[in-house]
């Protein structure tokens, strides 16, 4: 089992562009979280699905969106991309609410 | 609102001498709390929880609610203890969701 996966490793985009970063959990497991870390900070919760469908929500706007398929991989989409985008996304999985494993995450720039 | 404080972004030590890495938290419900680590070129992993009050790689850490603090403690500090270390906070009922402080890098010099 590879863990979590995430694609791609980095991504360069422009303002007002869209995006979209992927996310394999971790063999077995049903719930994805997303997180967003900036530089020098920790990575701050972004939203949780879990049987398709979004169950928490960070302070986060609607530009940030995402999606769970059947298969349970999740993709966090972002629209008109602004500046302070720029971060690290995590993906996480875990069981039904214990130990979340962490994918490499998603480097996001922002020009 | 629920928020984690890692006053100190540095903590610089020599091998052999003790580590504290101090966490606090703001949550007026029932927390459990966490401390994560990332080492170089590593993903962000568990290092422990409050529950199962284990001591992992030597690191233990103890909840005290009066203080509402978490700090994290190894009496001896080694080369492969350096690594960026995240205390979070998980809120009951929360299916989870981590509220991550700002980290604390931990440097053990020869």
């Amino acid at each position: 089992d590879a863990g979590v996966t995430q694609s791609p490793t980095h991504l360069i985009k422009t303002r007002g562009q869209q995006v979209t970063l992927r996310c394999s959990p971790k063999s077995g497991h049903d719930t994805v979280s997303w997180y967003q870390q900036a530089l020098g900070q920790g990575p701050q919760f972004i939203f949780q699905y879990y049987e398709e469908e979004e169950r928490q929500r960070g302070n986060f706007p609607d530009r940030f969106s995402g999606h769970q398929f059947p298969n349970y991989s999740s993709e966090l989409n972002v629209n008109a991309l602004l500046l302070g985008d720029s971060a690290l996304y995590l993906c996480a999985s875990s069981i039904a609410g214990y130990e979340q494993f962490f994918g490499p995450g998603t480097r996001l720039t922002v020009l | 609102a629920q928020r984690v404080t890692q006053p100190e972004k540095l903590l610089s030590v020599f091998k052999g001498a003790p580590v504290e890495l101090k966490c606090n938290y703001s949550y007026s419900g029932s927390p459990e709390l966490f401390w994560y680590v990332q080492y170089s070129r590593q993903r962000l992993q568990l290092l422990l929880r409050h529950i199962s009050r284990e001591s992992i790689k030597g690191f233990t850490a103890d909840l005290n609610k009066g203080e509402t603090s978490f700090h994290l403690k190894k009496p001896f500090a080694q080369e492969e203890d350096s690594a960026m270390y995240y205390c979070a906070l998980s809120i009951s009922g929360g299916y989870n969701k981590l509220i991550f402080g700002a980290g604390t890098r931990l440097a053990v010099h020869p």
